[in-house]
């Protein structure tokens, strides 16, 4: 299993451009979230999605947007970059309900706007 | 509403010596409570997590947690500090609908 997949590892973007973050897992997990992380500020869940077709805003939705079309994948969209968004992102997975299971997480993807 | 509160941003202790990170929880309804390490341009990685059985939670790497209710706390400890330690310590709340809350997270340091 290759677990949980990010792509890209680095992007540099322009302010206005869009760009999406890709995220994959393979143990065909139903919860999947995004999480950006900011020094001093620990990881604050952007979206998550509790399965196929569904998903909710977390702590810090504005300016992302996501998909859910298929278990293995939950894209993150920024429609249009402003340099607030700078900051590394994870993706995490983790089998459906309880809150007891532990999230997997993903390598991180290291996002500069300028 | 669940909340963490991680006492310290930075821990610096010696090599051989006690490990201990404070975390304190806020939750309406029994928590379940978690450490995950994060080594430098790493993922999170699980410690260990408390799912309401054992107060006292044993983890990787020789490290464990006591859950005290009276005291809403789930410190992290580990006896005797080694120099692969030195990382990023993050304890984090969930809820019943998998909705996990993080601390802003403990650097430890370990020194030679």
């Amino acid at each position: 299993n290759a677990g949980v997949t990010q792509t890209p590892k680095f992007q540099v973007l322009k302010t206005g451009q869009s760009m999406t973050l890709q995220c994959a897992q393979d143990m065909n997990h139903e919860y999947m979230s995004w999480y950006r992380q900011d020094p001093g500020m620990g990881l604050r869940l952007i979206h998550y999605s509790v399965g196929a077709g569904i998903t909710d805003q977390g702590e810090v939705p504005n300016g992302y947007n996501v998909s859910r079309s298929t278990t293995e994948d939950f894209p993150l969209r920024l429609l249009s970059a402003a340099p607030s968004q700078t900051s590394v992102y994870f993706c995490a997975s983790s089998s459906t309900s309880g809150g007891y299971n532990e999230q997997f997480f993903g390598p991180g993807t290291r996002l500069t706007v300028l | 509403a669940q909340s963490v509160t991680q006492l310290g941003s930075h821990v610096s202790v010696s090599e051989g010596a006690l490990v201990l990170l404070r975390c304190n929880y806020s939750s309406s309804v029994p928590p379940y409570l978690f450490w995950y390490v994060q080594y430098p341009n790493q993922g999170l990685q699980l410690l260990l997590k408390y799912t309401s059985a054992a107060t006292l939670v044993k983890g990787i790497n020789g490290f464990e947690a006591e859950f005290k209710k009276s005291e809403t706390s789930f410190h992290l400890t580990k006896p005797s500090a080694h120099m692969s330690d030195a990382a990023e310590y993050f304890c984090a709340v969930a809820n019943t609908g998998n909705q996990f809350y993080f601390g802003t997270g403990t650097s430890l340091t370990v020194i030679p």
